[in-house]
């Protein structure tokens, strides 16, 4: 099946700092991926869409200059989340898009979770 | 984006049946309904999707109502492993790929 990966799992941090998370597919290739964020006991908000070789397609109320998407290959985006706040601390979930596929089915990662002190 | 109604929570009996609903009325006649779930500390995972008719996989079943403004999700014999959120997510046919999460289902299943 299509697997996902994410790393690091898990990340701390100091406030001020960046922090880069990779999401790669691993046996097949994702022209478009997507990045969610899901704060406790919340549900998965979608934050930009990852398109292969373009720019990213943010949603309402994300700031793209702190949120910087890289997709740089059909299996490989990379999320970098620039002067972490606290408030920035989440859960951070991405997920891929078989390229070609017959449906809208996404295959996700297992999430990296950030702490930000 | 067309919205869907689910239950907060659920509890099932381990090794029995579970019928986990969802209202989607006003969906639409290009919309799919996708079911995914949420293990604890890991991203979701998908379940199983439909169009019109009921479908089977190794994971689930997929009950639509004949007018499509609503469905249920059948685990036949939920286990332990099945204690998750569940979320049904409708994605229009349209190339919008976008995955609009709602609140869910948080199935707990009781030993």
């Amino acid at each position: 099946g299509a697997v996902v990966s994410q790393h690091p799992s898990w990340v701390i941090c100091k406030s001020g700092t960046s922090v880069k998370i990779e999401c790669r597919s691993l046996d097949f290739q994702a022209t478009t991926m997507f990045w969610y964020r899901q704060f406790p006991k919340q549900s998965l908000m979608l934050m930009a869409t990852s398109n292969e070789g373009s720019k990213a397609t943010y949603e309402q109320g994300v700031e793209k200059d702190k949120f910087l998407i890289n997709h740089a290959s059909l299996t490989l985006s990379t999320l970098t989340v620039t002067s972490a706040h606290p408030e920035d601390s989440s859960f951070y979930i991405c997920s891929a898009r078989l390229a070609g596929g017959p449906y809208n089915e996404q295959f996700f990662g297992p999430g990296t979770r950030l702490t930000v002190l | 984006d067309a919205k869907t109604t689910q239950p907060n929570s659920m509890e099932s009996n381990e090794e029995e049946p579970v019928h986990l609903p969802c209202n989607h009325s006003t969906i639409s006649g290009t919309d799919y309904i996708h079911w995914y779930r949420q293990l604890p500390s890991q991203g979701p995972e998908y379940v199983i999707h439909g169009l019109t008719s009921n479908v089977n996989n190794r994971m689930a079943s997929l009950a639509i109502a004949e007018d499509r403004k609503s469905s249920t999700l059948i685990l036949h014999r939920a286990t332990l492993r099945d204690a998750a959120v569940y979320y049904c997510i409708l994605v229009s046919n349209f190339g919008n790929e976008k995955l609009t999460f709602g609140t869910g289902t948080r199935l707990t299943i009781i030993p």
